[in-house]
């Protein structure tokens, strides 16, 4: 299990607006720096979002990030098929010592 | 520009030990520490660790706390990560990345993965 919890899947359509949510606690979250990344078959993740909402250059606007209290989210604009991947969220935990990261979710455009 | 190549794919048998290397550069190696992330089949991603290649400093997840040996060498700019006493459960892809600080930083430029395989 997790210390972040994010949903197994989401779907969406090309052109849409589509969130996904990582949820965790005071001792994570809602205390430290959240980072997003994007991960396709077989290939090593890449940092999508930094320090809640900075995006590393390259990585397309369509990409944000936000973060209130415990909780954190990926926001996709204008969605693509080449966006379909998995993505996960991570940061520190106080309570663990380390990092932690959310189970993973995989987007699907259908 | 930055890169991490890993070593490559090994078999091991339960209670071997596997060492894995992480060679770094485009940047300073003493600058960045790196962090090791494990994803078994189909599954998430799991941090292992931290090692700061300047001063030497590790910080451990707590279920692997006496099982991982995280060390660099600062001449060559490799990173290794060796883990004892296989079990079946710990095939997985290995993965080292540059982490500044292991705490507040981002973990910005992934290896390419080493496929760790445990069976009997």
């Amino acid at each position: 299990q997790s210390v972040l919890t994010q949903p197994p899947s989401v779907s969406g359509t090309p052109g849409q607006t589509l969130t996904i949510s990582c949820s965790g606690a005071v001792s994570n979250i809602d205390s430290h720096y959240v980072l997003w990344y994007q991960q396709f078959p077989g290939t090593a993740p890449k940092l999508l979002i930094y320090k809640n909402f900075q995006r590393p250059s390259g990585v397309p606007d369509r990409f944000s990030g936000s973060k209130s209290g415990p909780s954190a989210s990926l926001i996709i604009s204008g969605l693509r098929s080449e966006d379909e991947a998995d993505y996960y969220c991570a940061t520190w935990d106080d309570t663990l010592g380390g990092r932690v990261f959310g189970g993973g979710t995989k987007l699907t455009v259908v | 520009q930055v890169q991490l190549v890993q070593s490559g794919p090994e078999m091991k048998k339960p209670g071997a030990s596997v060492m894995v290397s992480c060679k770094a550069s485009g940047y300073t190696f003493n600058n960045y520490g790196i962090t090791w992330v494990r994803q078994a089949p189909g599954q998430g991603l799991e941090w292992m660790g931290w090692i700061s290649p300047h001063t030497g400093k590790t910080n451990f997840a707590q279920r692997f706390q006496g099982r991982v040996v995280m060390t660099t060498e600062t001449s060559s700019t490799t990173a290794f990560m060796e883990l004892r006493g296989l079990r079946p459960n710990d095939t997985a892809v290995y993965y080292c990345a540059r982490d500044e600080d292991g705490y507040k930083s981002e973990i910005d430029h992934w290896g390419q993965g080493s496929l760790i395989s445990v069976s009997s």
